[in-house]
This record gives C-alpha cells, structure tokens and sequence, in this order.
C-alpha cells in the first residue's frame, strides 16, 4: 500500500463547478501538506500549502487538513479551463529540504 | 528570476546507452533534488543533495543510475546503461535552505524545472 493514495481521474467537470480533490495518507509523522499543479509537459508548481491541521483559502483555492482522519482536501471554486491540469497532493514530516512524497496526481478537465 | 533550468527537454536512446541529464537551479538554492515521474504517476525522489554532499540517495538505484553536483550548484545525472524501464520524465528541483531557527510552519517551497523526458527503445 502507498503511503499517500489519490484518485487519479480523470475528473471533467464544468466551467463554473466547484472541484473536490483529496487524498488520504498513512504515515502520522506528516506535517506539511501540499497541494501542486502540473500542466501537461510542465514541473509541478506549488499551489499553496497547509501546516498539520487546519484550512488555508486562496482565491477561489481551498486545502483543508484532517490529520486524525489522515485526509487532506483541495476545493476549487468556479472552476476555469485554464484549472485543466493534474493536481498532485505531496506531503513532507518537516519544512525544510526535506523528501516530498507525492500522490499519483488527479487529472482535472474543465469544460466550456 | 529565472526558474530551475534543464536540458535536454527531451532525449531518445536505444537501451544500454548512455545518457545524461543536467541541472541549473535557482540561484542561490543550496538543496537540489532529482524525481522520477513515471507516466501517470507523481514525482519520486531520487536523491537530494544539500550543496555538493548528496544527503539522501536511498531511493537512487546505484548500479546503473549516478549523480553529481561538484560545485554545490548545477548538478548531473547520468544512466550507464539505460533500460526500458528507464523511460519516464526526470525532474530536477531546488530550494533554500531553512537554516537554524525556521520557526514551525514555515515550508521551504521546493521550486521544479520542466523535466526531461527520456525514451529508452
């Protein structure tokens, strides 16, 4: 079993719904929880992150932490084509340069 | 500012050939790290050096796969020699360092290149 497990999708949705994208984890010594987005033939980039439990909105972006649930979320509001993209939750035990380890990505398409 | 730099974009090789891959990273960002994304998949770390010492390379298959970063600032990964299974997307990533005192919460983003994607025939 993977230490973090995520949907891949593809998920298609359209423009305007709000998206829900989650994963969930088993290792407890997880601390910092990110959510990066990944356009085709792209790196990642960081969307925002959440330290242990807890919200964090940005924009129309959401992530919410469940650490005794072991379940983290990602919200999007009115979504937008140009959100078409993998969505990967990553999480690390500490801050700073340190192994990330990564979902499988959750692949978003927003229609017109 | 210029993000993390890779070449080449992409590479196609017949299996048991050499190849290499290179990295130029933010400037200023002492921690670099190398992911392997297979197709599908997410990101995993190869190794990860801070400076020119690779701090973790526990994930790095030795025999075929090396790496270096011999100034502390852009790095190398080679596969000598490359296999089917070799065939995926490189990722190169880097970051400051936190240093002593980085208060609880604070993240160290860490910041990819656009990969390399590898072929192996």
């Amino acid at each position: 079993q993977k230490e973090v497990e995520q949907d891949p999708g593809p998920l298609s949705v359209p423009e305007g719904a709000i998206v829900s994208l989650n994963c969930t984890y088993s290792n407890s010594a997880f601390q910092y929880f990110m959510w990066y987005r990944q356009y085709s033939r792209k790196g990642p980039e960081l969307l925002m992150y959440t330290y242990s439990s807890g919200n964090k909105e940005d924009g129309r972006f959401t992530a919410q932490v469940d650490k005794s649930s072991k379940y983290i979320s990602l919200f999007i509001r009115d979504s937008q084509p140009s959100d078409s993209a993998t969505y990967l939750c990553a999480m690390t035990p500490t801050g700073t340069a340190s192994k990330l380890t990564f979902g499988t990505g959750t692949r978003l398409q927003v229609t017109l | 500012e210029a993000g993390v730099v890779q070449s080449p974009r992409y590479k196609i090789i017949e299996k048991k050939q050499p190849v290499a891959f290179w990295c130029n990273p933010i400037s200023g960002h002492n921690t670099l790290y190398w992911y392997l994304q297979n197709l599908g998949q997410g990101p995993e770390l190869l190794i990860r050096y801070e400076n020119e010492e690779a701090v973790d390379d526990s994930q790095l298959p030795k025999d075929r796969f090396s790496a270096e970063r011999l100034k502390g600032v852009d790095s190398t990964l080679k596969i000598q020699p490359a296999e089917l299974g070799d065939s995926a997307v490189y990722l190169c990533a880097s970051s400051s360092g936190g240093g002593l005192g980085q208060g609880a919460g604070s993240y160290n983003e860490q910041f990819f290149g656009p990969g390399t994607r590898l072929t192996v025939l």
